[in-house]
């Protein structure tokens, strides 16, 4: 069965430090997979994808996420976190086989 | 703005009811998705359509049915309703139908059932 889990509800990171958000997922087949973000009160905005190619994708608002095929992940990572990166982000994955599912997200915040 | 707009933006009502919600997509996108979003449940997947013909089925109550008219926009018809419905339903659209293109969402109808 088709699976993605998230599995920090919450991170917490000091701006100006690295962060990354987890995702590992389970699939049949050829994973596609994508990274939202959620701000309060707002609907999700795509950040990021990975559907075939270099392993290292990169987005919007300088995110990045990193595909291991052999560990199942796409964890979500920036260099230097910024207090307006704070915001729900949501993992999402999809096959050839089936269709999108969310992860349940993970909430950043990011102390001044 | 990500240019899919979903009316109403609350809406209040009572178990037992029959609710619509609306969504008008992107110009140019022919895919529409709905989703429940709710605090225990995270982001469900309801229901895709793809220029007017349902093209997906997720976690949609027997309850809940949804249509995508000619003119793209689709509509979410939520009855009997249940205090468990409320909800943040959210309207989503892409270019195209496939599982790898990236959705565009609105702003989200928040749904309290009392």
């Amino acid at each position: 069965a088709q699976s993605v889990a998230q599995p920090e509800d919450q991170v917490n990171v000091a701006e100006g430090n690295p962060l990354t958000v987890k995702c590992t997922y389970s699939v049949s087949g050829n994973p596609y997979l994508f990274w939202y973000v959620q701000y309060p009160n707002r609907g999700l905005q795509f950040l990021l994808k990975y559907i075939t190619g270099d392993n290292l994708v990169k987005g919007s608002y300088g995110f990045e996420a990193e595909f291991n095929k052999s560990q199942t992940s796409f964890h979500l990572k920036k260099p230097s976190a910024l207090v307006s990166d704070s915001a729900l982000y949501f993992c999402a994955v999809s096959s050839s086989a089936s269709k999108i599912i969310f992860g349940s997200g993970t909430r950043l915040s990011i102390r001044p | 703005d990500s240019g899919v707009t979903q009316t109403p933006k609350h809406l209040i009502t009572a178990t037992g009811q029959r609710v619509t919600l609306r969504c008008s997509p992107r110009s140019g996108d022919l895919s529409v998705y709905w989703y429940q979003q709710s605090l225990d449940q995270g982001l469900q997947f309801l229901i895709q359509y793809y220029n007017g013909e349902e093209r997906a089925k997720g976690n949609i109550l027997e309850r809940f049915s949804a249509q995508q008219f000619p003119d793209l926009h689709s509509e979410l018809n939520l009855s009997s309703l249940e205090l468990g419905d409320s909800a943040l339903y959210f309207c989503a659209s892409s270019e195209v139908g496939q599982i790898y293109t990236e959705a565009f969402f609105g702003q989200g109808t928040r749904l309290t059932v009392v």
